[in-house]
C-alpha cells in the first residue's frame, strides 16, 4: 500500500562511484519532484517532471541528470560522486486535485565517503 | 521568488499544553498554498495542514490548527494537547498555485519541537 516508494533507503559509496535512486508513485499522480535534505535539514528543490516532461531544473550539477521512463517513476542518477553530494534525498508526487500538496517517499540517505 | 523563515529552530512543551510554532514568508505571487510538515525521526516527511491563500478561514485538522494572516504574510502552527507522537522537525512549506505542471515546495529552515511528558 506504499503510496511513494524510494530504493534503496540507504546508500553508502566511494567518491568519484556513479549511483541511482528509484522512485515510484502507485497514487496516479502526474507530476514527481526529487528534493534534497542538507545536514542542517534544509530543504530544497531539485528537479520536477509533469507527465514525463522536465519542469523544473533548479540550479544542480550536470552530474544530476534525472530520468522518467513514465509518469509512475521517476529516477536519479548520479555521476561521479563528491563529498557534498551526501545528504537525503526524497521523491516527492502530486496532482492537479489537490493543487500543492505533495506526497513524499521515505527518503534515500546517500553517504559518500 | 520565495521565501520561508522559521525563526524557532527548537521549541519544547509539556505533554497536554499547547504550543505555537512560527512561520513568516514572502512571495510575489496572488495565488499560493501554505503548508506545515511534520518529520519525525523516522524522517519521513507527513503533511500536517494546508491552507490555501484565498480562503480566509484558517484551516484545521484535530488537535492541530493555524493563525492565517495574509497582510502580515504570516502562517503560524498550534498544537493543541500535545502528544509524545508530536515530537519531530516542523516544517514550513510555500508553493505558488499554478494552473498546471509542477509546484515546488519552497520550506523554511525546520523548528525541532520537543514533547516533554
Amino acid at each position: 500500500d506504499t503510496a511513494v516508494s524510494q530504493t534503496p533507503k540507504y546508500l553508502v559509496t566511494q567518491m568519484g562511484n556513479d549511483k541511482s535512486i528509484k522512485c515510484e508513485q502507485n497514487l496516479g499522480h502526474d507530476t514527481m519532484y526529487w528534493y534534497k535534505q542538507d545536514s542542517k535539514k534544509f530543504l530544497k528543490i531539485m528537479f520536477s517532471y509533469n507527465n514525463k516532461e522536465l519542469i523544473i531544473n533548479e540550479t544542480v550539477p550536470n552530474r544530476f541528470s534525472p530520468k522518467s521512463p513514465d509518469k509512475a517513476h521517476l529516477n536519479l542518477h548520479i555521476n561521479s560522486l563528491e563529498l557534498g553530494d551526501s545528504a537525503v534525498y526524497f521523491c516527492a508526487s502530486s496532482n492537479r486535485d489537490r493543487a500543492g500538496e505533495q506526497f513524499f517517499g521515505p527518503g534515500t540517505r546517500l553517504t559518500v565517503l | 521568488a520565495q521565501t520561508v523563515t522559521q525563526s524557532q529552530p527548537e521549541m519544547s512543551v509539556q505533554e497536554a499544553e499547547t504550543v505555537t510554532l512560527s512561520c513568516t514568508y514572502d512571495t510575489s505571487e496572488s495565488d499560493y498554498y501554505l503548508f506545515w510538515y511534520k518529520q519525525p525521526p523516522s524522517r519521513q516527511m507527513i503533511l500536517v495542514i494546508r491552507q490555501e491563500a484565498y480562503k480566509q478561514q484558517n484551516a484545521t485538522e484535530n488537535r492541530f490548527s493555524v493563525n492565517f494572516q495574509k497582510a502580515a504574510k504570516s502562517f503560524s502552527l498550534k498544537i493543541s494537547d500535545s502528544q509524545l507522537g508530536d515530537a519531530a522537525m516542523y516544517f514550513c512549506a510555500l508553493t505558488p498555485a499554478v494552473s498546471q505542471g509542477a509546484q515546488k515546495l519552497v520550506f523554511g529552515q525546520g523548528t525541532r519541537l520537543t514533547i516533554n511528558p
